[in-house]
């Protein structure tokens, strides 16, 4: 079965410090891999995205992903947290057989600590 | 700029009655998606449709229907046989072929059972 799993429903980390929001996958064939972040009633912004090449990927306000494909695996990582960065983030991967289709994360919440 | 608008941002439905929810993109977009967010579950998808005229039922279609007679408009209906209805609804689209490219979300319609 296609999906994808966010194993901590909050993260905490104190300001100034690195970051990681976890994420692994289950898809048949090559993956491609998303994550949004989405602040209070809001919709998804798009942080970045994974297709093919180089494993590290770099995304919006800081934001890199690690691509693991043994792991399968594609955690979110930021070298220094800020306060403006707490919010939820999903992270997603396209349907192996209707590429239409986003199978989303049930979402982690990251909180940032003055 | 050119975005996603969903309308209204609030709504109340009353017991057995039938409520539509407005999503209009003007990225000229080919492909439209409606999900349902509930807290700790994620997004499930409810309808999408790839091109004027045709829509396809999602994950969660039970109880929704839609249209897609213009590009630029995906509206959502719930009607009476939604039994729990209460839940943040968000629309988002992407350009021709989607499977590279992200999607765009617009900023979510909070529905309510009055």
């Amino acid at each position: 079965a296609q999906s994808v799993a966010q194993p901590e429903d909050q993260v905490n980390v104190a300001e100034g410090n690195p970051l990681t929001v976890k994420c692994t996958y289950s898809v048949s064939g090559n993956p491609y891999l998303f994550w949004y972040v989405q602040y209070p009633n809001r919709g998804l912004q798009f942080l970045l995205k994974y297709i093919t090449g180089d494993n590290l990927v770099k995304g919006s306000y800081g934001f890199e992903a690690e691509f693991n494909k043994s792991q399968t695996s594609f955690h979110l990582k930021k070298p220094s947290a800020l306060v403006s960065d707490s919010a939820l983030y999903f992270c997603a991967v396209r349907h192996s057989y209707n590429t239409d289709k986003l199978i989303f994360g049930t979402g982690t919440r990251l909180q940032v600590f003055p | 700029d050119g975005g996603i608008t969903q309308s209204p941002k609030y709504l109340f439905r009353k017991e057995g009655q039938n409520v539509t929810l407005s999503c209009e993109q003007n990225l000229n977009h080919d492909a439209m998606y409606w999900y349902r967010q509930d807290p700790g579950q994620g997004l499930r998808l409810i309808y999408y449709s790839q091109i004027v005229n045709d829509f396809q039922k999602g994950d969660i279609a039970e109880g929704y229907s839609v249209s897609r007679e213009k590009k630029e408009s995906f509206p959502l209906t719930v009607t009476s046989a939604q039994k729990n209805p209460t839940a943040f609804y968000l629309c988002a689209s992407t350009p021709g072929q989607g499977k590279y490219q992200p999607q765009h979300f617009g900023d979510g319609t909070r529905l309510s059972i009055l």
